[in-house]
């Protein structure tokens, strides 16, 4: 949806800091959303970003350049349950929610 | 936790059956959204709804169809069964749509044989 483009797979190690970027089609997109899933459970929300900016949460952090369509997802001090697919999504002013494919994050010790 | 239920959450059927799986919600969310998530394909968007009796189509809607006469409930229904609709199935309910945190449900399960 909205080719909402993200890589697949990332690994690191605990402690380590990752950077999980995001690109979107810019045109009807309200703002971008981050979220986490771990393996058989449901999405849980991380982070939206509809101005452009970091916007800080503690261990994340989330990014968005509304003109260059582009976001990321910063997560800092890994921990071992970090490992989880991490889910860019878009909305648009009609309400829909889009997400990309999901990026698998495993954490080494 | 948000209060959105999915129902069942594993089911198996046989190809050509139809399906109902329905989600159900404790928020009164104007918005509600089914997805379903298969390997290498993230979740895509089924169809959504923005009130009572208001829906609309999302990425992939072909073979489903949907109904929300009250604002707790929505329903998605596979009309006939294929073994390309075996996959996973969330439903998800937010209060602004697209601008406010969405919550899903646990999901279902859905194995078409």
């Amino acid at each position: 949806g909205q080719n909402i483009d993200q890589p697949t797979e990332m690994t690191a190690t605990e402690g380590a800091i990752v950077q999980i970027n995001c690109t979107y089609q810019t045109s009807g997109f309200n703002g971008l959303f981050w979220y986490q899933q771990h393996a058989g459970e449901a999405p849980t929300f991380l982070s939206y970003n509809v101005l452009d900016g970091l916007e800080e949460k503690g261990r994340f952090s989330s990014f968005l350049s509304r003109s260059k369509g582009y976001s990321y997802l910063l997560l800092k001090e890994l921990q071992m349950k970090d490992s989880a697919s991490y889910l860019c999504g878009g909305g648009s002013t009609l309400g829909r929610l889009y997400f990309g494919r999901g990026t698998q994050l495993t954490v080494w010790p | 936790d948000a209060g959105i239920t999915q129902s069942p959450r594993h089911k198996v059927t046989e190809t050509g059956t139809p399906v109902t799986l329905r989600c159900h919600q404790t928020e009164n969310h104007r918005y509600m959204y089914w997805y379903r998530q298969d390997p290498g394909h993230g979740l895509r968007l089924i169809h959504y709804s923005y009130g009572v009796k208001d829906t609309d189509k999302g990425e992939v809607s072909d073979g489903y169809s949907v109904s929300r006469s009250k604002t707790e409930d929505f329903l998605l229904t596979l009309e006939s069964a294929t073994s390309s609709q075996t996959s996973v199935y969330f439903c998800a309910i937010s209060e602004q749509g697209a601008n406010t945190e969405a919550f899903f449900g646990q999901g279902t399960r859905l194995t078409v044989v």
